[in-house]
């Protein structure tokens, strides 16, 4: 079945260093990804997405590209600040339903000063 | 705009109870479903009801709960009788149209709930 493997948290950098959160997928079809974010003591926001491939989603400086050939949706930003940390959700919509996500098991940021 | 709104927060219930958590979504969302995330491990979809019908039951994990959402409006979830692994964080989410790459959710905060 459809999965999402995201890397293991906590992920801690000190502010302004560059941030990879890696994330990969198995799925049949063509599925869309999306990056979700939750602050503390918030709901889930979606932070970006990318519905086919070799699209770039793109939001408050944080990137991923929906790579097909390597079913992957790696999160990136270049310079991470103290109101960053928070748990990052990857996640796809099912090619056969996109009334639902599957998401990965999250992964835990904190950044320093 | 008012968001989702679930409550409780949170909820500390021995085992054997009963938990009744509710979920009103964005007004005018005809759509509403219910994840949860047990033990920190991934993010599981419940269900999703279009106005008071629901439309996917497929995440439910046994008759223990009983989702529903009387005149399509707010959504309550019980838990009855609660088991140690129904300890968790349901969240509810509601969206305009079905179709999650074009309008997106709005989760709300979630209810933690804690079986002891």
């Amino acid at each position: 079945g459809n999965s999402v493997t995201q890397m293991e948290g906590p992920v801690t950098l000190s502010e302004e260093a560059f941030l990879t959160i890696n994330c990969t997928y198995t799925a049949t079809g063509y599925p869309s990804l999306f990056w979700y974010v939750q602050y503390p003591g918030e709901g889930l926001q979606l932070l970006l997405k990318a519905t086919k491939a070799d699209d770039k989603g793109s939001n408050k400086g944080f990137e991923a590209t929906y790579r097909k050939e390597t079913t992957s949706f790696h999160l990136e930003k270049g310079s991470v600040q103290v109101s960053d940390s928070a748990v990052y959700f990857c996640a796809l919509s099912d090619a056969g339903g996109y009334n639902k996500l599957i998401f990965g098991a999250g992964t835990r940021l904190a950044v320093h000063p | 705009e008012a968001g989702v709104t679930q409550f409780p927060s949170h909820s500390v219930i021995e085992k054997g109870q009963t938990v009744t958590l509710r979920c009103d979504p964005i007004s005018g969302h005809d759509n509403l479903y219910w994840y949860r995330r047990v033990m920190g491990k991934e993010i599981k979809f419940l269900l999703h009801f279009v106005k008071e019908s629901k439309q996917d039951e497929s995440g439910m994990p046994n008759n223990r709960f009983l989702a529903e959402r009387t005149g399509g409006t707010y959504s309550t979830l019980k838990v009855q009788p609660a088991e140690l692994e129904d300890s968790g964080v349901y969240f509810c989410a509601s969206s305009q149209g079905m179709d999650i790459r074009g309008y997106g959710y709005t989760f709300g905060s979630g209810t933690r709930l804690t079986v002891v």
